[in-house]
This record gives structure tokens, sequence and C-alpha cells, in this order.
């Protein structure tokens, strides 16, 4: 079974400053995808970035990238010039390709951004 | 706003009530889902339905039914509830159950059992 390791249960970073979220994972599938989904107070899950594991090329989504590690299993956000509105928990998810469309979803980081 | 609408948004019941959840998706998808997102664990998939037929049972007690009765509705029946299954339930949905199609979610409806 996949696994997904959220290593840092809290995180915070001043406004404007940069900030990168962890994110390790564990499967043997050599084809898959990857997502960080944001919740912010409302408990929305809003899709952030997604990154398709046979991409080389990192995804990114204007302040929002991602350090995509296959070998090491590594799959890291990066939020720069950080807003007060990105203060929310994130969530990294993997999903198989081939089983249907299921997100594993890792315990999550609360980011808080300080004015 | 969301595509992926959830009502009520909090709701509070006993433990011999029968209640349900509601989900409506105005995205267009084939397939929607049940999420339970409890303190301190991983979101976890209770329940999947493609084209209206159930695809996915996590090895959910019986005290939950889900009903689809249509693309764009879902909903979840609750029945003799424990308090351990107070927690957020997300409803989600995406174009179908093809891998990498992207899961979009609601906005999640509080439950608490007393």
């Amino acid at each position: 079974a996949q696994t997904v390791t959220q290593s840092q249960p809290e995180m915070s970073v001043q406004e404007a400053e940069t900030v990168t979220l962890s994110c390790t994972y564990d499967t043997s599938e050599n084809n898959y995808y990857l997502f960080w989904y944001k919740q912010p107070p409302s408990r929305q899950m809003i899709l952030v970035i997604r990154q398709e594991a046979y991409k080389q090329q990192n995804a990114t989504e204007n302040r929002f990238s991602v350090n995509f590690q296959k070998a090491a299993k590594s799959f890291s956000l990066k939020i720069s010039d950080s807003q007060l509105g990105d203060t929310a928990m994130y969530f990294c998810a993997f999903m198989k390709h081939g089983q249907g469309n299921k997100l594993v979803f890792g315990a999550g980081t609360i980011l808080r951004v300080k004015s | 706003e969301t595509g992926v609408t959830q009502t009520p948004r909090h709701l509070v019941m006993g433990m011999t009530n029968k209640k349900s959840l509601k989900c409506e998706q105005h995205l267009g998808h084939n397939a929607m889902y049940w999420y339970k997102q409890s303190a301190k664990k991983p979101l976890e998939l209770m329940f999947v339905y493609n084209f209206k037929e159930q695809t996915e049972n996590n090895s959910v007690p019986s005290r939950f039914s889900p009903e689809c009765p249509n693309s764009s509705h879902l909903f979840l029946h609750l029945h003799t509830l424990q308090p351990e299954d107070s927690a957020l339930y997300l409803c989600a949905s995406s174009q179908d159950r093809s891998s990498g199609n992207t899961i979009y979610f609601g906005e999640g409806s509080w439950l608490t059992v007393v």
C-alpha cells in the first residue's frame, strides 16, 4: 500500500517570504500522480498543484511550485511571496495510475503566514 | 464559490437519530466520493460512485448508507452513529474514475454525534 508522509506538523513564514513544505511517499509503482491540496479555515479542500510522475519538469502554478524528486520519492511544495491568504492546512496526496482515481493523503502541515 | 455544494454544513445528532448529508456537484462530473476527516487522522476514502454505480466501499460500517440517485447528487444516510463518528465529511467529484482526473471537493459537513 502507498503511504504519504508530511514530516512538518506546523510551519510559519513571514508575509512575502518563501516557504517549502515537505512530502515523501512510499510506492513501488512507476506511474502515478501527486497533488497538493490546501484546506483553509472554510474547510474546503482546494487543489493547489498536481504533478504527473512521468513528467520530469516540475509543475508550477503562479507562486506555487514543486520539487519532484522521483528517485527519492519526494514532492515538496514551495510557496513564494507568501500571502496572508495562504494560511491553511496543506495536504500532499498520491494517486496510483489505474487504481480508479483514489487519493491517499498525508497527515497535513499547518502553515501560518504572519504579517 | 465551489462547484461542489454540501448541506448541512453543521449537524448535531443523537446516537438514535437518523439524518442525511447531501452533496450536489455542478461540474458535469460522473464520479462522486465521500471522504471522512477526523482529528489527527489522514483523510479516509469511504465510498465511490461512478455513473451512479457504487464502485468502492472502503470497509465502512453499515450505519453509513450512501445513495447516488444521479451523477449530480450524492447522499450519506446516517443511522445509530457512535460518538467516534464525529468528523468532517467531505464530498468530492471528478470527471470519472479514470486515473489522474482531478478531484474537486466541497466545503464539508461537520457532524457531531452526542
